[in-house]
């Protein structure tokens, strides 16, 4: 089965760069949402879209911002890159928004690094 | 979103039932227990989740107490394949919205072989 598509796997960065995250859903779920998870931390909401609106926002700082396109893939773009960014970053997907329950469906991650 | 409380870490040999307790006493009447678990790096996979009633599937079962402030899942065979973190998240129901899931700290259960 298809399952959620993160590029790139890995990133490295230095400070003050810019970086762009991908996620390419699940075919047929139109709700993407996107978490951080810092070394030896637990995985943290940053932000998720529902029909390519803004749904839900959880602890993204201002430097960070993401958007959902017309093919539902999604793109976390993060700026003024500080060394606490660097984590794990991952995208999740679930069918419609409407659907009873809350069952998403992650990805392998991206693996953010910054020097 | 209500907060949950898990032991940190817990032991089972392979072959037996792993039963990880979570308790969510100020969980409201909207809201359902999610089970997820992480193993090492991965992105979170889901398991079960249920409101009031017991729920079985072919990973695992649910056990939610009448009153609904507390939960049990029960891994029925573990494996070493079953190491991971285990989180109990309390979320609303989706009915429309994207909710993004609140991850505690989960409970580290180890299989030992």
């Amino acid at each position: 089965a298809a399952g959620v598509i993160q590029s790139p796997r890995h990133l490295i960065k230095e400070k003050r760069e810019t970086a762009t995250l991908k996620c390419y859903p699940i075919p047929r779920h139109d709700t993407v949402y996107w978490y951080q998870q810092g070394p030896g931390q637990d995985p943290q909401f940053l932000i998720s879209f529902y029909e390519k609106m803004q749904s839900d926002k959880g602890s993204i700082p201002d430097r960070f911002s993401a958007q959902q396109f017309s093919d539902y893939h999604s793109e976390l773009n993060m700026s003024s890159l500080e060394l606490g960014d660097s984590a794990l970053y991952f995208c999740a997907s679930s069918p419609t928004g409407s659907s009873s329950y809350n069952e998403q469906f992650f990805g392998p991650g991206t693996r953010l690094t910054v020097l | 979103d209500a907060k949950t409380t898990q032991p940190p870490s817990m032991d089972c040999a392979e072959g037996r039932a792993a039963n990880l307790p979570c308790n969510h006493s100020t969980i409201s009447g909207n809201e359902y227990v999610y089970w997820y678990r992480q193993i090492h790096s991965q992105g979170p996979q889901y398991i079960i989740h249920g409101l009031k009633n017991n729920e079985t599937n072919e990973m695992a079962s649910l056990i939610i107490t009448e009153d609904r402030k507390s939960s049990t899942l029960i891994l029925p065979h573990a494996t070493l394949r079953d190491t991971a973190v285990y989180y109990c998240i309390v979320s609303p129901q989706g009915g429309g919205g994207a909710d993004g899931l609140t991850f505690g700290k989960g409970t580290h259960l180890i299989i030992q072989p």
